[in-house]
């Protein structure tokens, strides 16, 4: 199994332009979340999904929006990227069972200049 | 709101010499603690989690240790593998699993 994959690794754009990051897991976990981690801080999230075809807002959703229209996949889109989005990107899913951990992917780093 | 506080933002041990840290949490309803291990440049990796005050786990020289208000991850005589920053999270009741994260606790065990 490979988990939690997510693509791509790096990107650097500019301000203003737009940008989608997919998750993917191979689990078949129910549920799924995207998080940003910023320099010294934990993980603040933006979004999550219990379902396929369900989508909601975390803390900081302003600026994001998300879709999940297979189970396996939970993509991050930025339509207007703007220098505050600068952060390193976590996607993570979990079981639906009690108690359950979340697995985390190896994060995408985005630099908006 | 729930909320988690982390102390020490940093701590630096020799190698063998054992400490603990802290994890303060306030949460409407506990479904769960969770500590996990983050390298860098790499993603979280679950070690334990705890649901009930009382309750304790072991990994290797690490043991997780959980009150009504706070959590301890203790480690004794730590190996510079160690060093990583160690993240500690809470899940609430009825929650869709959301988890609301402290900011983490870096460890470096210098040889």
């Amino acid at each position: 199994n490979a988990g939690v994959t997510q693509t791509p690794k790096f990107r650097v754009l500019k301000t203003g332009q737009s940008m989608t990051l997919l998750c993917a897991q191979d689990m078949n976990h129910e549920y799924m979340y995207w998080y940003r981690q910023d320099p010294g801080m934990g993980l603040r999230l933006i979004h999550y999904s219990v379902g396929e075809g369900t989508t909601a807002k975390g803390e900081v959703p302003d600026g994001y929006n998300v879709s999940r229209l297979k189970k396996q996949n939970f993509l991050l889109g930025l339509e207007s990227a703007a220098p505050s989005q600068t952060s390193v990107y976590f996607c993570a899913s979990m079981r639906t069972n009690s108690y359950n951990e979340q697995f985390f992917g190896p994060g995408t780093r985005l630099t908006v200049l | 709101e729930d909320q988690v506080t982390q102390s020490p933002e940093a701590l630096r041990l020799q190698e063998g010499e054992s400490s603990s840290l802290n994890c303060s949490y306030t949460v409407s309803g506990l479904r769960g603690l969770f500590w996990y291990r983050q390298d860098p440049g790499k993603g979280p990796e679950f070690l334990f989690t705890l649901y009930s005050a009382g309750e304790e786990k072991e990994k290797e020289r690490l043991k997780a240790t959980l009150t009504k208000k706070e959590s301890f991850l203790h480690i004794t005589a730590p190996k510079p593998e160690d060093s990583a920053t160690y993240l500690c999270a809470v899940q609430a009741v009825g929650n869709a699993g959301k988890s609301t994260f402290g900011d983490g606790t870096t460890l470096t065990v210098k040889p």
